[in-house]
């Protein structure tokens, strides 16, 4: 199975901050990478499809890349609504569509 | 407008069955791939199981066996039978749509998770 490990798991941040994490797969997964965010008592949502698609309605702020292995969501400056859990997800080994465990985004 | 409402959930203990419902308005469920999704207490997101357009079904190793996806096209609902429950089954369920472009899937629509609980 494919693992997915995400780092860090919890980052603390301020208002405006150029924010940074990394999902890194344990084998080739193409651009099969969808990046969630997930605010507490809500249902994730989904902002970055294909490493670096921007799903609709999402503020540019946000963006998704890819190098080999290696997946990055850049939040190039940080809102106070952004303050929430990021999950990444695989979809290239189906159906197993595995996640990261998640990075938790707090207010420093 | 897509929604997804999930109901169902409840406390049962270890051994015991329960039966998620998913009713979607908006769209068809029966021409889309439906997802479960559960997130235990203060955990991450972990994928259940997956329904496709042909009616086909996956699960992940952890709910083999003991839980089936099914849908009643005419109710456009979605369902997860869950038998032989264990404390570990503890989790807020989501179902969610999964769309694609090209052959890129990504989950697009969630309900908004109902909480099922696990023990005597």
């Amino acid at each position: 199975d494919i693992q997915m490990t995400q780092s860090p798991s919890s980052l603390s941040a301020s208002v405006g901050d150029r924010v940074t994490i990394t999902c890194r797969a344990s084998q080739s997964i193409s651009n099969y990478l969808n990046w969630y965010q997930q605010k507490p008592g809500k249902a994730p949502k989904v902002l970055i499809y294909a490493a670096s698609s921007l799903q609709t309605g999402v503020p540019s702020r946000f963006s998704g890349s890819a190098s080999g292995t290696d997946f990055t969501l850049t939040i190039s400056s940080l809102q106070p609504e952004d303050f929430a859990s990021y999950y990444c997800q695989q979809t290239y080994s189906t159906p197993m569509y595995t996640f990261g465990q998640g990075t938790k985004l707090e207010i420093k | 407008e897509v929604q997804l409402v999930e109901s169902g959930g409840g406390l049962v203990q270890p051994g015991g069955s329960l039966r998620l419902s998913c009713a979607a308005s908006g769209f068809t469920v029966s021409t889309n791939y439906m997802t479960w999704v559960r997130q235990a207490p203060g955990k991450g997101l972990e994928w259940v199981s997956v329904i496709y357009s042909g009616g086909s079904t996956n699960y992940a190793d952890s709910v083999k066996g003991r839980f089936t996806i099914s849908r009643h096209n005419s109710k456009n609902t979605l369902y997860l039978q869950m038998n032989s429950l264990r404390t570990e089954d503890t989790a807020v369920y989501y179902c969610a749509r999964a769309s694609w472009i090209q052959q890129f899937y990504y989950f697009d629509y969630w309900g908004q998770g109902t909480l099922v609980t696990v023990s005597s």
